[in-house]
């Protein structure tokens, strides 16, 4: 079945430092992919998505580009503020009936100043 | 304010005792979907809701009940809690069914139970 892998945490950063947090799939289709964010105490945000091979997609500084060549939705970020700390969620869905998202287990990433 | 409202937030029981935790969206989204999240495990899906009296199971449904009486609300029911399902419960629900659509989620309820 289809399934999200990405790396284990957690990914402790300095302020300014840049951040790379791996994910890769698989899927028997062509799925839709998505970088969700929980930050403390609160639930799931969508915080991007790309819905095709080659699209980037980016919100608040972060970025990720959906490879199909490489099954992969690596989440960047050029610059981390403390206020970056939370756990990072990779999902995929393949949409029809179910509109089913199926989750990695999430990268805690604390940001020290 | 578009949102999803989870209640309680937080609860401990014991085991057997039935319990319900309630969900209601205000976005009038036809989509609804029940989540468990545990260490290591990331989310499962539970149930899901595609509209009005139609309900499904996801990938984890065992020991939990849902219904959907009306279109914003979209309760999870423990009939028997046992201490596996001691957990941290999210819902959220959707506008679209096609493969782009985003969820929203509440803000979770963590259920200990004892």
């Amino acid at each position: 079945g289809d399934s999200v892998t990405q790396m284990e945490g957690p990914v402790t950063l300095s302020e300014e430092a840049f951040l790379t947090i791996n994910c890769t799939y698989t899927a028997t289709g062509y799925p839709s992919l998505f970088w969700y964010v929980q930050y403390p105490g609160e639930g799931l945000q969508l915080l991007l998505k790309a819905t095709k091979a080659d699209d980037k997609g980016s919100n608040k500084g972060f970025e990720a580009t959906y490879r199909k060549e490489t099954t992969s939705f690596h989440l960047e970020k050029g610059s981390v503020q403390v206020s970056d700390s939370a756990v990072y969620f990779c999902a995929l869905s393949e949409g029809g009936a179910t509109n089913k998202l199926i989750f990695g287990t999430g990268t805690l990433l604390a940001v020290q100043p | 304010e578009a949102q999803v409202t989870q209640n309680p937030r937080y609860l401990i029981t014991v085991t057997g005792k039935k319990l319900t935790v309630t969900c209601s969206q205000n976005m009038n989204h036809e989509y609804m979907s029940w989540y468990r999240q545990d260490p290591g495990l990331g989310l499962r899906q539970i149930y899901y809701s595609m509209n009005v009296e139609v309900t499904d199971k996801g990938d984890v449904p065992e020991g939990y009940k849902v219904s959907r009486k009306e279109k914003r609300n979209f309760p999870l029911i423990l009939e028997s809690p046992s201490p596996n399902q001691t957990s941290l419960y999210f819902c959220a629900s959707s506008l679209s069914r096609g493969r782009t659509g985003e969820l929203f989620f509440g803000e979770g309820s963590r259920l200990t139970v004892l």
